[in-house]
């Protein structure tokens, strides 16, 4: 199958810093990629869907000027956690799909354990 | 936009027995319907799929079955085994409204105990 490669896996950060985490897509080019969140049992909830070349998509309560998302190649996607607080600490994963059709496999990345302290 | 539904949230069964979890959507036009097996911390693995044009599927010990006018979908794994172990969702595509986006259900933590 696709590869989908996430990075950090994990990383702390202090209260109103900054944090990126990239999404890439390694053996396919993705026009779209996807960002989920996922707090402690419970299921992942979609942010936001990037678009190459576009401006991202925010699904409704999310606030795009908090999480910045850039894609700015067919292979990369970043999600940059603006002046994080400890309520954004959760498990960040990018997903994307092989192909634009509806019916076609979404491939995930690691995920980001994002801790804000 | 699409709302998928899932129970139970979680199940326990004896090794070597069924285990069944259903969920139902909201999107009518919605034609993909993957399942995922997630670990602690891990990010989700696809098992099983299946597409509005089949009402069923197997592959090995996981079957899937699909009922369009109910608007609603099923895993099945027979002969459970320890290392079923983890959460499981069912997902959806929705696409009223051009969101052509995965909905994911709330999850079912599956424990297969000796």
């Amino acid at each position: 199958g696709a590869v989908v490669s996430q990075h950090p896996s994990r990383v702390i950060c202090k209260s109103g810093t900054s944090v990126k985490i990239e999404c890439r897509s390694l053996d396919f080019q993705a026009t779209t990629m996807f960002w989920y969140r996922q707090f402690p049992k419970q299921s992942l909830m979609l942010m936001a869907t990037s678009n190459e070349g576009s401006k991202a998509t925010y699904e409704q309560g999310v606030e795009k000027d908090k999480f910045l998302i850039n894609h700015a190649s067919l292979t990369l996607s970043t999600l940059t956690v603006t002046s994080a607080h400890p309520e954004d600490s959760s498990f960040y994963i990018c997903s994307a799909r092989v192909g634009a059709g509806p019916d076609t496999e979404a491939f995930f990345g690691q995920g980001t354990r994002l801790t804000v302290v | 936009g699409e709302n998928v539904e899932q129970h139970p949230s979680t199940l326990s069964v004896q090794e070597g027995d069924s285990a069944v979890i259903k969920c139902t959507y909201s999107d009518s036009a919605s034609n993909y319907f993957p399942w995922y097996k997630q670990e602690l911390g891990k990010r989700p693995q696809l098992i099983i799929d299946i597409r509005s044009n089949v009402g069923e599927k197997k592959d090995q010990r996981i079957a899937v079955t699909l009922n369009k006018t109910a608007k609603h979908f099923s895993l099945h794994i027979t002969e459970t085994q320890p290392e079923d172990s983890a959460v499981y969702f069912c997902a959806a595509i929705g696409l009223t409204g051009g969101g052509n986006k995965l909905t994911f259900g709330t999850g079912t933590q599956l424990k297969v105990e000796l």
